[in-house]
């Protein structure tokens, strides 16, 4: 079945740009999304990214999206405390509307 | 965005009892919404695609006797766990998923559930 890729755990000094990263392997995925979880609270979406598209950018966030290796990336500019926390990377699978969650990405962002 | 909610935020019950978790979209109607567990530092895993006005498709190795799901408007969906057990215990989490656009799932706060 289809499967959804990430890095356990990134380091970052505030101000930095982070990168996370993640892989999938639908090759018929329409859709891309980055959510993000703080403790104790559900998923906030941040954004999301047509399979048509290589790259979008939303204020601090840029998502790249490299169809032919299915490598989806999501920067974070100037990077904050408040951005602690998990990052989900998720393809939606075919057209039942489900998603695919990689086991996402801890984000630590150090003063 | 868009504004789910769920209710209860937490709820402690008894071995054997039965528990109803509310999930409601705010400011949309979602013909689909989804219902989740997550186990501690782990990543979502689907437990059923809830329809409404029709029976909900869960994910195999879901016992659907045991987590019944009712979607009876477009922004209602709930989740009763019956008979609980403490195995049960876990944080569940309710997505609806927006008609229009990029059929983005925009989710609730979570419930965690302790069963003693």
């Amino acid at each position: 079945g289809e499967d959804v890729e990430q890095s356990l755990f990134l380091s970052v000094r505030e101000g930095d740009s982070s990168v996370i990263n993640c892989t999938y392997t639908d090759s018929s995925s329409t859709y891309l999304y980055w959510y993000k979880q703080e403790p104790g609270a559900g998923l906030q979406l941040l954004t999301y990214i047509f399979s048509n598209m290589d790259m979008k950018q939303d204020q601090r966030l840029t998502v790249l999206l490299n169809k032919k290796d299915k490598h989806l990336s999501l920067r974070i500019a100037d990077t904050q405390t408040g951005d602690s926390a998990i990052y989900f990377c998720a393809d939606s699978s075919g057209n039942t509307g489900k998603l695919i969650f990689g086991q996402g990405t801890t984000l630590q962002v150090k003063p | 965005g868009a504004v789910v909610s769920q209710h209860p935020s937490r709820v402690i019950c008894k071995s054997g009892t039965s528990v109803k978790i509310e999930c409601r979209s705010l400011d949309f109607q979602a013909t689909t919404m989804f219902w989740y567990r997550q186990f501690p530092k782990q990543s979502l895993m689907l437990m059923a695609t809830s329809n409404e006005g029709s029976k909900a498709t869960y994910e195999q190795g879901v016992e659907k006797d045991k987590f019944l799901i009712n979607h009876a408007s477009l922004t209602l969906s709930t989740l009763t766990v019956t008979s609980a057990h403490p195995e049960d215990s876990s944080f569940y989490i309710c997505s609806a998923q927006k008609p229009t656009g990029g059929g983005e799932q925009y989710f609730g706060p979570g419930t965690r559930l302790t069963v003693t």
